[in-house]
């Protein structure tokens, strides 16, 4: 079975400090996608960042950085430079190329960002 | 930007009522899914659609129904609703192309009490 797991339901961080978020998955497949996405309070979820499995290169977009060890089947977060508009929930997935088109949901864990 | 709406952000219903949740997507994504999130749960997928008049089961379809006449709208539907169907219903849409293949698009959900 395709699973996801985020070890960790709740972290907290200090303004302007840096976090990781740690995710492990399991899939037999070598072609494949993995995402982290961001559910503040009350509203919409919404896409941080993707990786490509074939990818070496970790993917980065602004503040958010992943570090992708595919061996390990390992996918962490970074925030550097953390904001108080971080503070959300946050779900690591991944989806399989050529698969059922299903993405495959972590339980999520709560982010904390005390000022 | 892709937008998907949902038909209510909270609806209170009776048991044994007939409840439709609606979903509209406007970036002509092929797919498009229905979730419940349940703290502790995270996200478990209900049902999706690949095409229009097409759909499959997702983890937990017991007790749902799904509608997609129209290749922009997916329709959840609970025939009785029950108080353990009291939820956050969550809707998105992807498709299997492009650059941004796979990464599902949410609407804002719909926070349903069935008393």
């Amino acid at each position: 079975a395709q699973t996801v797991t985020q070890s960790q339901p709740e972290m907290s961080v200090q303004e302007a400090e840096t976090v990781t978020l740690s995710c492990t998955y399991d899939t037999s497949e070598s072609d494949y996608y993995l995402f982290w996405y961001k559910q503040p309070p009350s509203r919409q979820m919404i896409l941080v960042i993707r990786q490509e499995a074939y990818k070496q290169q970790n993917a980065t977009e602004n503040r958010f950085s992943v570090n992708f060890q595919k061996a390990a089947k390992s996918f962490s977060l970074k925030i550097s430079d953390s904001q108080l508009g971080d503070a959300a929930m946050y779900f690591c997935a991944f989806i399989t190329q050529g698969g059922s088109e299903k993405l495959v949901f972590g339980k999520g864990m709560k982010l904390t960002v005390n000022p | 930007d892709v937008k998907v709406t949902q038909s209510s952000r909270y609806l209170v219903k009776r048991t044994g009522e007939k409840v439709f949740l609606e979903c509209v997507q406007d970036m002509d994504h092929e797919n498009m899914f229905w979730y419940r999130q349940d703290p502790g749960l995270g996200l478990r997928l209900i049902y999706f659609s690949y095409d229009v008049k097409m759909k499959e089961k997702g983890d937990i379809p017991e007790g749902y129904s799904v509608s997609r006449e129209k290749k922009e709208r997916f329709s959840l539907i609970l025939e009785s609703a029950s108080t353990n169907q009291t939820s956050m219903y969550l809707c998105a849409s992807s498709s299997p192309r492009g650059v941004r293949a796979y990464e599902q698009y949410f609407g804002p959900g719909t926070r349903l009490t069935v008393t």
